[in-house]
């Protein structure tokens, strides 16, 4: 029952260092989602990917990149780390069909980030 | 993008229903409502979803108006473990297939004994 899967669960970094925050999920889902949340705010869209070798931007996808080698991997990628990236990072998976392709995205436990 | 409006806060006794209400009226006709809620520190947890018709499952109701403009989320006996942060959000479908689930601050419940 392990769902989606994010490593690691805390960690800090100096300014300007790099690292990369992995996902994996065992559902088969075909969409990933990186999405970050800043203390008392809702949930902003990083990237998305629709199925292996294909990603795209979200809403807030500047200083971020990511990639999509296997259905199951989604690793969400900070070049050049800063303050404003301090951040709780959550990944999500969804399947794309049902009606409509309304399947609920299921959520990691989330990463958390400071940038110092 | 469909927005949506929901209370800062509420408070619920135990043992009690709690509803959550919560207000979309620019909501177009095939976008979805759905309920998530985030327990401290944990990830999003999915509840229910539903376009126009009354949804019912295991953990919650959800009641939307006839003109979809507003929904009411019911937890029909709210315990300690349902303290959390709920979110109401339309799911609109983009281009290219995903569901862009656009969250807002949420109602913060707090069940009390």
């Amino acid at each position: 029952n392990a769902g989606v899967t994010q490593t690691p669960k805390f960690r800090i970094l100096k300014i300007g260092q790099s690292m990369t925050l992995q996902c994996t999920q065992d559902m088969n889902h075909n969409y990933m989602y990186w999405y970050r949340q800043d203390p008392g705010m809702g949930l902003k869209l990083i990237y998305y990917s629709v199925g292996a070798g294909i990603t795209d931007k979200g809403e807030v996808p500047n200083g971020y990149n990511v990639s999509r080698s296997t259905t199951e991997d989604f690793p969400l990628r900070l070049e050049l780390a800063a303050p404003s990236q301090t951040s709780v990072y959550f990944c999500a998976s969804s399947y794309s069909g049902g009606a409509g392709g309304n399947q609920p995205q299921h959520f990691g436990d989330g990463t958390r980030l400071s940038i110092l | 993008d469909a927005k949506t409006t929901q209370p800062t806060s509420m408070d619920c006794a135990e043992g009690r229903a709690a509803n959550l209400p919560c207000n979309h009226s620019t909501i177009s006709g095939n976008e979805y409502v759905y309920w998530y809620r985030q327990i401290h520190s944990q990830g999003p947890q999915y509840i229910i979803h539903g376009l126009k018709n009354n949804e019912t499952n295991e953990m919650a109701s959800l009641i939307i108006t006839e003109d979809r403009k507003s929904s009411t989320l019911i937890l029909p006996h709210a315990t300690l473990r349902d303290t959390a942060v709920y979110y109401c959000i339309v799911r609109v479908r983009k281009s290219g297939g995903y569901n862009k689930l656009i969250f807002g601050a949420g109602t913060r419940l707090a069940v009390h004994p």
